[in-house]
């Protein structure tokens, strides 16, 4: 079983909805990530948490360390946010490296 | 324009050569890593640097050997290249244990060996 999972592996949704990524770790950690990888591949880094709740424009990020869980949600969903989005960990020590959920393929319908 | 940059972005080349991949940052971070890509988009680490100094270094076949000349460079040289060496890597960098500072990454190179 990995360190970091994410649901669902893939979504489908119309414009306008409201999406839910879920992450579950099972580690301690320093902070968690939510990345976004495109089509086109490049990997742009959306939140850094280590606690409560942060929000970017749409994108909206929450994490419970209790529960090990986080989620992204993003509001007003849109076909621009169709992406792979990638939950990852990073448990402080030894550099910071990042330990990766599987990702989540999103594809928003106009 | 502040950023990761690797080169470069594709390379093909066949079985057993060598080839060397490139990365630098102008963010001012200390830290630096390189990331595997493999074929079902599974993001795993391989190295990572601290001012110059290795502080990671995964289950990595010894064909691969990193290289940083300062903390804004860390580059990638991969000996006698194999067909599963076929990949996209992501170099990244981040500010060790700084609380505001995320990662910022590369925008790939795409291995490909034939």
């Amino acid at each position: 079983k990995n360190e970091v999972e994410q649901s669902p592996q893939n979504l489908t949704a119309q414009e306008g909805e409201f999406i839910t990524i879920n992450c579950s770790y099972s580690v301690g950690i320093s902070a968690l990530h939510w990345l976004q990888q495109h089509p086109g591949g490049g990997i742009v880094s959306l939140f850094m948490l280590s606690s409560g709740k942060k929000k970017h424009g749409r994108l909206i990020a929450t994490i419970n360390i209790q529960e090990k869980h986080s989620s992204l949600h993003i509001t007003a969903s849109h076909p621009r946010d169709s992406a792979v989005y990638i939950c990852a960990v990073g448990k402080g020590a030894a550099g910071n490296k990042l330990t990766f959920g599987g990702g989540t393929r999103v594809l928003v319908k106009p | 324009d502040t950023a990761v940059s690797q080169t470069p972005k594709y390379l093909v080349t066949q079985m057993g050569n060598d080839k060397s991949i490139k990365c630098e940052q102008n963010l001012g971070h200390d830290t630096m890593y390189w990331y595997k890509q493999d074929s079902k988009k599974f993001l795993k680490i391989m190295f990572s640097y601290n001012n110059k100094e290795l502080i990671i270094n995964e289950t990595v076949p010894n064909r691969f050997s990193p290289k940083s000349p300062d903390k804004a460079h860390l580059n990638l040289h991969i000996n006698s290249l194999e067909l599963g060496d076929s990949a996209v890597y992501f170099c990244a960098s981040s500010l060790l244990g700084g609380e505001d500072y995320g990662y910022t990454f590369g925008s790939g190179t795409r291995l490909t060996v034939v």
